[in-house]
């Protein structure tokens, strides 16, 4: 089983259509998570850092459950601008930190 | 602009050839991370460097050698390497690896191409 799964993809939506990815993880010792962003051949970056208790930035909504081990993100009224891969990240604490990241999720948002 | 620079952006080399991937990071961070990138597959990754000292290699090839100078610069020698190892290789700093919630912050890669 992989450390950190989600769904490949692609996700094809229209423009202002709501759109939620999934991604779930092995680990029990997990401690923080992310959602970052990679642009096609760009380098990727923080979107959103994923709290206990959920979290909201705009129309981003992150969500984590521990107790079924996985994170979600939720965007809502999509952008053609949000086209891009997701990637879930995931911090391990196995005696020091240890970063893993998912294959990602592919988005194409149309108009 | 990114305060993570990677030289050169684009790579191609032979399978006999030696040569080096440069990176520099201008945010005073002390940890510094080389990961590989290859097609539909999650970032993989290869070393860590934390306040200079090699704190992490993922049973990388010793193909690859990374070299810290000191906690600003990052460098991957490559020697003999093989098609295989064709990818896109970043580099990503963060504060430190000693805590939690580290942000990373990634240089723009160098795609690397072995014929």
């Amino acid at each position: 089983r992989k450390e950190v799964e989600q769904d490949p993809g692609p996700f094809n939506v229209p423009e202002g259509a709501t759109v939620a990815f999934n991604c779930t993880y092995s680990n029990s010792a997990s401690q923080s998570f992310f959602w970052y962003r990679q642009d096609c051949r760009k380098e990727p970056k923080l979107l959103m850092s994923v709290y206990s208790s959920g979290n909201e930035d705009g129309r981003f909504t992150a969500q984590l459950n521990r107790a079924s081990q996985y994170i979600s993100l939720l965007i809502r009224d999509s952008k053609l601008s949000d086209s891009a891969t997701y990637l879930c990240v995931v911090e391990v604490n196995t005696g020091g930190f240890k970063t893993i990241f998912g294959a990602g999720t592919r988005l194409f948002v149309k108009a | 602009e990114t305060g993570v620079t990677q030289t050169p952006r684009h790579l191609v080399m032979g399978m006999t050839n030696k040569k080096s991937l440069k990176c520099e990071q201008h945010l005073g961070h002390n940890a510094m991370y080389w990961y590989k990138q290859s097609a539909k597959k999650p970032l993989e990754l290869m070393f860590v460097y934390n306040f200079k000292e090699q704190t992490e290699n993922n049973s990388v090839p010793s193909r690859f050698s990374p070299e810290c100078p000191n906690s600003s610069h990052l460098f991957l020698h490559l020697h003999t390497l093989q098609p295989e190892d064709s990818a896109l290789y970043l580099c990503a700093s963060s504060q430190d690896r000693t805590g939690p919630n580290t942000e990373a912050f990634f240089g723009q890669g160098t795609r690397l191409t072995v014929v």
